[in-house]
């Protein structure tokens, strides 16, 4: 069964860093998304993408954040300056209703 | 905005007890209606899911039905199991142009033999 991979597993970084979360979506999938579980609280909907833009994003995704397909295949979320708030666990997902999630990236800023 | 509420846990249960886990939600339009379930350590597994009023999704034993005149989708499971212990999130996707979901605050059920 198809699934959506995402590394690192986890990420440890110091706050100011630049950190870039990888995933692969499903192949024949064509929108994407990133979600973030901050430890013990509820998933939040960071931002989809579709035809190589952005198609929505909410409020947490400010300008600290990008997303990309650089190749085709993978699909990546950036940090551009970490802060103690961005550690969570960060997952990717593909497809849509229902949408196929990865396992997570578990992000923690020192 | 589109919200999903569902009772807040933990849920601690002996094994082969009746399971119920109560969500609500508020949408505008007819959201489809989605449980997925997070196993420790591990991520987000659809469990099942629902697309119109009335529809009963099922999986692992577990059901749960899209009540429209209430704006709930419970779910339940008859009997429950150790290996059922895990944190069950509700979950509406509100058919804009991105399908986005949006999760409740998730509810941990704790099995006990």
């Amino acid at each position: 069964e198809p699934e959506v991979t995402q590394t690192p597993s986890h990420q440890v970084t110091q706050m100011g860093q630049e950190v870039i979360l990888r995933c692969v979506p499903i192949s024949n999938h064509l929108y994407f998304y990133w979600y973030r579980q901050i430890l013990g609280q509820k998933v939040e909907f960071l931002v989809s993408f579709y035809n190589n833009e952005i198609s929505e994003k909410s409020e947490i995704f400010d300008d600290q954040f990008s997303v990309e397909r650089p190749d085709g295949s993978n699909f990546t979320l950036k940090i551009r300056s970490t802060k103690l708030e961005d550690s969570a666990m960060y997952f990717c997902a593909s497809g849509g209703t229902p949408e196929v999630f990865g396992p997570g990236t578990r992000l923690t800023v020192l | 905005g589109d919200s999903v509420t569902q009772m807040e846990g933990p849920v601690t249960l002996s094994e082969e007890a009746f399971l119920t886990i109560n969500c609500t939600y508020t949408a505008t339009g007819y959201p489809s209606l989605f449980w997925y379930v997070q196993y420790p350590g591990e991520g987000l597994q659809l469990l099942l899911k629902a697309t119109k009023a009335d529809d009963k999704g099922s999986n692992k034993g577990f059901e749960a039905t899209y009540r429209k005149e209430t704006t709930s989708f419970h779910l339940e499971k008859g009997s429950v199991q150790v290996s059922d212990s895990a944190v069950y999130f509700c979950a509406l996707s509100s058919r804009d142009n991105t399908d986005k979901l949006i999760f409740g605050t998730g509810t941990r059920l704790q099995v006990f033999p």
